[in-house]
């Protein structure tokens, strides 16, 4: 069975940059699409990006000038980067696998980051 | 970005009462490329349904899903105490992925 857990810091400041890392086991990291998902405090779901295990990257719009997913296929692990952080960016992030041509199969926990000083 | 309106926002049942969930997008969803995922608190969300109509696996045959173009539904034939949960929508054959705002269901 797959499994996947975020990892980071749970307080980051304004301005400065968020950094989580997904670790992944029970299962190969290839021929997959690796993702991350947020969800502010009572709110809705919003998809930030995912990488393919080919490295390459797809990002969200809204978010594409501040991300980067990146992959560590030695330790089974990809990773988000998110700059510039306001309190907008408070919110519970998921990583996630999805099979290519399907949705999500598998998701983390979940690791709550707020953004605060 | 294809948006995705769940409604109603609140649905208020009864456990043995049948539910009727709707998804609605602002353009077509290519290839039916539609799931429905159920979150619980503090929980991530478990994927129900996938391809508008197929059931994930370990989900009970209560849940069902149809539609194509446009228009969506989830219909969960009769409520277990289980089910009361929020509901989401996904599209995911457009880029970005996008998710419905979600239904709540809750105990009446």
């Amino acid at each position: 069975q797959v499994q996947l857990q975020e990892s980071g810091p749970g307080l980051v400041k304004p301005s400065e940059t968020l950094s989580l890392t997904c670790t992944v086991s029970g299962g190969s990291i290839t021929s997959y699409y690796w993702s991350w998902i947020r969800q502010p405090p009572g709110k809705g779901l919003e998809y930030i990006g995912h990488i393919y295990y080919s490295g390459s990257t797809n990002y969200n719009p809204s978010l594409k000038s501040r991300v980067t997913i990146s992959l560590d296929m030695s330790k089974n692990q990809f990773s988000l980067k998110l700059s510039s952080v306001t309190a907008a960016d408070t919110a519970v992030y998921f990583c996630a696998r999805r099979p290519g041509g399907n949705t999500f199969d598998f998701w983390g926990q979940g690791t709550m980051v707020t953004v605060s000083s | 970005e294809i948006v995705l309106t769940q409604s109603p926002g609140t649905l208020s049942l009864s456990p043995g009462e049948r539910a009727t969930l709707s998804c609605r997008a602002s353009q077509s969803v290519s290839s039916s490329y539609l799931a429905w995922y159920q979150q619980k608190p503090g929980q991530a969300p478990r994927l129900l349904i996938y391809g508008a109509s197929s059931r994930a696996t370990g989900t009970p045959d209560r849940f069902s899903g149809s539609g194509s173009g446009t228009d969506f539904t989830l219909t969960i034939s009769r409520l277990e105490p289980e089910d009361f949960a929020v509901y989401y929508c996904q599209q995911y054959g457009s880029s970005p992925i996008t998710f419905g705002q979600g239904t709540r269901l809750e105990i009446k």
